[in-house]
């Protein structure tokens, strides 16, 4: 299954810390995708990094990839309350019709 | 516009009953997508249509029937569903099934199902 595993599941910080996720997948992938879910909700792309690509940035986020190891990592900084929500990674191979095989997700809370 | 909507926000039903989910997006999208989601779970891929055909059935019960009557509209129509379909039903859509700019999906805010 290409499926992605996060880690850690559940990370609790304080407003103003670094929050770090990440992700590992089985198998070769065209490109690993991030999403936010807010409770209940619906989810929100929040960045693409592609198989050729090794870091991307965008406002506070940053991911890494490495495909020699099969993970990738969410870095949010200066975290804020509203960044309270679930994170899934999700790996696409190059074939399967665009599925996206999402991890079970972190949970992570930001006390104000 | 970058919006999918999704109808109802909620919804309680029978066993008995039959009724629909309606998805719906207007950023000319030709692939769209159901989801569903159990409490503290991933989003389970469930169907895929691409330019208003049936794509991918990920051996979904026959008690959810999609359909894609056009480009813009998506529903799922229920019938004799169980009280463990209960579930946040999501919808997304892309801009097609293949090319760099289908890979990301815009998902609805979902319909939170509750069947008794």
């Amino acid at each position: 299954s290409q499926q992605g595993e996060e880690d850690p599941q559940a990370l609790s910080i304080q407003e103003g810390e670094n929050a770090t996720m990440n992700c590992s997948y089985k198998t070769s992938i065209n490109n690993l995708q991030w999403y936010r879910q807010n409770s209940g909700r619906g989810l929100v792309h929040l960045i693409l990094i592609r198989s050729n690509e090794r870091e991307k940035h965008s406002g506070r986020l940053r991911v890494t990839l490495d495909t020699s190891k099969k993970s990738s990592s969410l870095l949010i900084t200066a975290s804020r309350a509203a960044d309270t929500a679930s994170y899934f990674c999700a790996p696409k191979s190059y074939y399967g019709n665009n599925r996206l095989a999402f991890g079970k997700g972190n949970q992570v809370v930001v006390i104000p | 516009d970058t919006e999918v909507t999704q109808t109802p926000k909620h919804l309680v039903m029978g066993m008995t009953n039959k009724k629909s989910l309606k998805c719906e997006q207007h950023m000319g999208h030709r692939a769209m997508y159901w989801y569903k989601q159990k409490a503290k779970k991933p989003p389970e891929l469930m169907f895929v249509y691409s330019y208003e055909k049936l794509s991918i059935n990920e051996s979904v019960p026959s008690r959810f029937s999609p359909e894609c009557p056009n480009s813009s509209l998506l529903n799922l129509h229920l019938h004799a569903l169980q009280p463990e379909d209960s579930a946040l039903y999501l919808c997304a859509s892309s801009q097609g099934l293949a090319g760099v700019f289908s890979d990301t999906q815009y998902f609805g805010p979902g319909t939170r199902l509750t069947v008794l």
